[in-house]
Parts: structure tokens; sequence; C-alpha cells
């Protein structure tokens, strides 16, 4: 799976778009780009996901650059309880069975 | 419920105690992983079942870790002669396979062994 780097920390006031980058230039043409975030003493919680095309729930929007070596995150209204630690992950598809591999995230701090 | 759920949230024992958490992933999701995650540390992957077969053990940290999973469903992680470095928060994780794989996680077992 390609190395993903994200900046350590963000903050964010509350009401306004929270945008969270992610670089991952070494990916390859099959992997897909996935968000999880962990609130502080819960378990990871999944956001989105996508491959190639910009992807949108009812939590986050996601954008992916044309040459997919980096991708965005937005949360388009950030509230308090959007602080979590975000986690951009790379990964090949495949069956089930492997792990997920956490690197260390990005810190966002939303506040008032 | 929707999501997957752990029990029990927290759980203190002694040193030398054996120790169950239990783990129900989402109805119909095949695939069943359990991880810890040490304090300020990032997930440890434990093991994954496939139904009810565990194709990949090797993560188990010690043949005092065991863990099973009935009917598909259900599964048990086992810690017997609990130590000290035990002391993490268990999670366990549900998918329905396939390409993506997407992963969704409990809110975990919080184990204190003093």
């Amino acid at each position: 799976d390609a190395k993903t780097t994200q900046p350590p920390s963000m903050d964010c006031a509350e009401g306004r778009a929270a945008n969270l980058p992610c670089n991952h230039s070494t990916i390859s043409g099959n992997e897909y780009v996935y968000w999880y975030r962990q609130i502080h003493s819960q378990g990871p919680q999944y956001i989105i996901h996508g491959l190639k095309n910009n992807e949108t729930n009812e939590m986050a929007s996601l954008i992916i650059t044309e040459d997919r070596k980096s991708s965005t995150l937005i949360l388009p209204h950030a509230t308090l309880r959007d602080t979590a630690v975000y986690y951009c992950i790379v990964r090949a598809p495949r069956q089930a069975g492997t792990a997920l591999i956490f690197g260390k995230g990005t810190t966002l701090s939303v506040s008032s | 419920g929707a999501g997957v759920s752990q029990s029990p949230s927290n759980k203190v024992t002694e040193k030398g105690k054996d120790v169950e958490l239990r783990c129900d992933p989402i109805s119909g999701h095949t695939a069943l992983y359990w991880y810890r995650q040490s304090l300020g540390q990032g997930l440890e992957f434990l093991i994954y079942f496939q139904g009810n077969s565990a194709p990949d053990k090797s993560g188990l940290p010690s043949d005092r870790f065991s863990a099973e999973r009935t009917g598909g469903s259900v599964s048990t992680l086992t810690i017997q002669r609990t130590q000290q470095e035990d002391s993490a928060v268990y999670l366990c994780a549900s998918s329905r396979g396939g390409d993506t794989d997407t992963q969704y996680f409990g809110p975990g077992t919080r184990l204190t062994v003093l």
C-alpha cells in the first residue's frame, strides 16, 4: 500500500469548512483512498473512500486530484464534535483479511 | 443494533486472571477483525476471521491470546494469565469483504490489568 503524508495538526473554527489534505504521490492506479477518524477514547470511525472520482456522503466530501497524488477531505460545517484524529489510508483492492494500517494522522481541533 | 458492539466497555482485572472480550459484528458481515491500541499508540492487528475460520493468527502477541468465532457472528477474544502489558483498548471491526473491504469498528473494550 502506498505511503501517505498528512499535517500533524490543524485548527478550524466551528461552522467553517475543515479541509484536511493528504499526499499519496506513490499511489497505484488501483489503490483506493480511505478516510477514518478517531475521537478520543472511541473506536475508529469510517468516513468515506474513493478511487478516482470525487465522493460525497452525509459526513464529508472527498476530493481526489486528477493525477491522484493527493486528496482533500472536506467537512463542510465543522462542529466541536468533529474534533478528532483523521487518518488518510491508501489501500489496494483485496479480499477481506488485511489489516488497516493507520499512520499518525492529522489532529483536527474545532473551536468555538 | 446497526453497528459493531463490544462488551464489556471496561474491564479491570488482576494480573494472572483470565479475561474474555466479546464482539458482535454488523449483521451479514462475514469478516471480523481484532485490533488493540495501547495508550497513545497506533492500532496493532491481532487476528482476522472469515466466517468461523481464522486464516492468519500471526498477529496474536503470545500463546496466552486466543480467539474464536461461532455461527459466523459473535467472536470472543480470550487472554489467559493477564499481564500488565496487556492493558490496552481492544477493538473489533467487521466488513462484508470484497474489493474495498471497508471495515467498521466497534467502541472497544478498555482492559486494565492491575
